[in-house]
């Protein structure tokens, strides 16, 4: 059974960089038919996409936070991070990692997510 | 940007009863729609993809259907245990992009 595990600090203060790890189990990161991504939801709000990386390293980021966000694999501890600087009290979230089907581009397998707060 | 609207934002059904969800894309996008579950403090969890197939393990009374910019989620038979909100989702290939609908919550009356 794939498992997905978040990990990182859970209070970031405003104008810093937000930094999480995801650590999958049981399966390798370099399998073909899948990219990695994140998704995050604001307390009490709905699902907002953030990104998704390749094992090669290929990326693609929401629109609307390209500017802030960078995502990185390192699939020799079959890992993949994210990175969202400057950040300020919208940022907070649950901030969860999954696996995303390339031929459906449907998340088939979700972590149980982390909190991130944004506070001084 | 292609947008996705649901509706109802929420409902309440009784045990047994046909629930039906809507979602609506500003521009025809194929069959390229998911449909998620999430109870509340859990991930989501995936339903169908593909606007009508369902993921492996789901129970039958959840189904998906449609094509183009209007599309349904139905749950036959409401359970007690699918009290959650529900959300579809969309791709896009150009820009490359993912966009989650609003969602709608569903409770037992």
């Amino acid at each position: 059974q794939l498992r997905l595990q978040e990990s990182g600090p859970g209070l970031v203060k405003p104008s810093e960089t937000l930094s999480l790890t995801c650590t999958v189990s049981t399966d390798s990161i370099s399998s073909g038919n899948y990219y990695w991504g994140w998704i995050r939801q604001p307390p009490g709000k709905g699902l907002e996409w953030i990104g998704s990386i390749y094992h090669s390293g290929s990326t693609y980021y929401s629109p609307s936070l390209k500017s802030r966000v960078i995502m990185s694999v390192d699939t020799s501890k079959n890992q993949f991070s994210l990175k969202l600087n400057s950040v300020t009290a919208a940022d907070t979230a649950v901030y969860f990692c999954a696996r995303h089907v390339r031929e459906t581009y449907s998340f088939d397998c979700w972590g149980r997510g982390t909190l991130v707060t944004v506070s001084s | 940007d292609i947008q996705m609207t649901q509706s109802p934002s929420s409902l309440s059904a009784s045990v047994g009863d046909r629930v039906t969800i809507t979602c609506q894309a500003s521009q025809d996008i194929s069959n390229y729609l998911n449909w998620y579950q999430q109870k509340p403090g859990k991930a989501p969890k995936l339903l169908i993809y593909d606007a009508s197939n369902l993921e492996t393990g789901v129970p039958s009374r959840f189904s998906g259907s449609g094509s183009g910019t209007d599309f349904t989620f139905t749950i036959s038979s409401l359970q007690p245990e699918d009290i959650a909100t529900y959300y579809c989702q969309h791709y896009d290939n150009l820009p490359p992009g993912i966009t989650f609908g609003p969602g709608t919550k569903v409770d037992i009356k």
